[in-house]
């Protein structure tokens, strides 16, 4: 089975400040990683994923994510943020498997202070 | 990537009443999920549906209360039963179109009163 936790329920940031979400997984198989956006009152937009390969990974709106397999942690990071980066996200993974179900961690809130 | 439209978008109902979400997908996907995020809360999987057999459900909820129709491969409904107020959450639908990625509908937003 897989699992994901999100250390922060809440982060809050000034605006133009760098922010990291942090996200940490345990899977007995392989996965794939995700991060998904929820902008207040929408639905889910995915930001970015890491299949396989470099273990950076850029995504939209200047969103990048590590994978670390060591510490079995994909954290996400943006050097500058914006009010409109105001959301939840969600780190979430999908076993190596076209069938299978996306596992979603419990969201962090981030807050952009102006 | 698909596009999908999730309707109602909101709804106020009674409880003891049902309510049916309807999904469409612009193209024909293989797999589909419907999730139940509550107040607050992170995503949480209800089933799993292939067109053409029964959904197969997580533990903790089951076909009576959530019942659930896949008669194509670019339509599918979750219909709630007998509401409560503790059905009060947000319904999303997803698809996986075969690939590594899901797409998710704009989900629906339901008030038991």
């Amino acid at each position: 089975a897989q699992s994901v936790t999100q250390l922060d329920s809440q982060v809050p940031v000034f605006e133009e400040a760098p922010v990291e979400l942090r996200c940490n997984y345990s899977s007995s198989v392989s996965v794939y990683l995700f991060w998904y956006v929820q902008y207040p009152n929408q639905g889910l937009q995915l930001l970015l994923k890491y299949l396989s390969g470099s273990t950076l990974v850029k995504g939209i709106n200047g969103f990048e994510a590590e994978f670390n397999k060591s510490q079995t942690s994909f954290h996400l990071r943006k050097p500058s943020v914006h009010i409109s980066d105001t959301a939840e996200y969600f780190c979430a993974v999908k076993r190596y498997s076209s069938a299978s179900k996306i596992i979603f961690g419990s969201g962090t809130r981030l807050s952009i202070r102006p | 990537s698909a596009v999908i439209s999730q309707k109602p978008s909101r709804d106020i109902c009674q409880r003891g009443t049902s309510l049916t979400i309807q999904c469409q997908v612009d193209s024909q996907v293989t797999m589909m999920f419907w999730y139940r995020q509550q107040p607050g809360q992170s995503l949480t999987l209800i089933a799993t549906a292939n067109q053409g057999s029964e959904a197969t459900y997580e533990s903790g909820f089951v076909i009576d209360k959530f019942p659930i129709s896949r008669p194509n491969l670019t339509f599918s409904t979750l219909t709630v039963s007998n509401m409560s107020p503790e059905d009060s959450s947000i319904y999303l639908c997803s698809f996986d179109s075969g690939d590594t990625e899901a797409f998710f509908g704009q989900g629906t937003r339901l008030t038991v009163v």
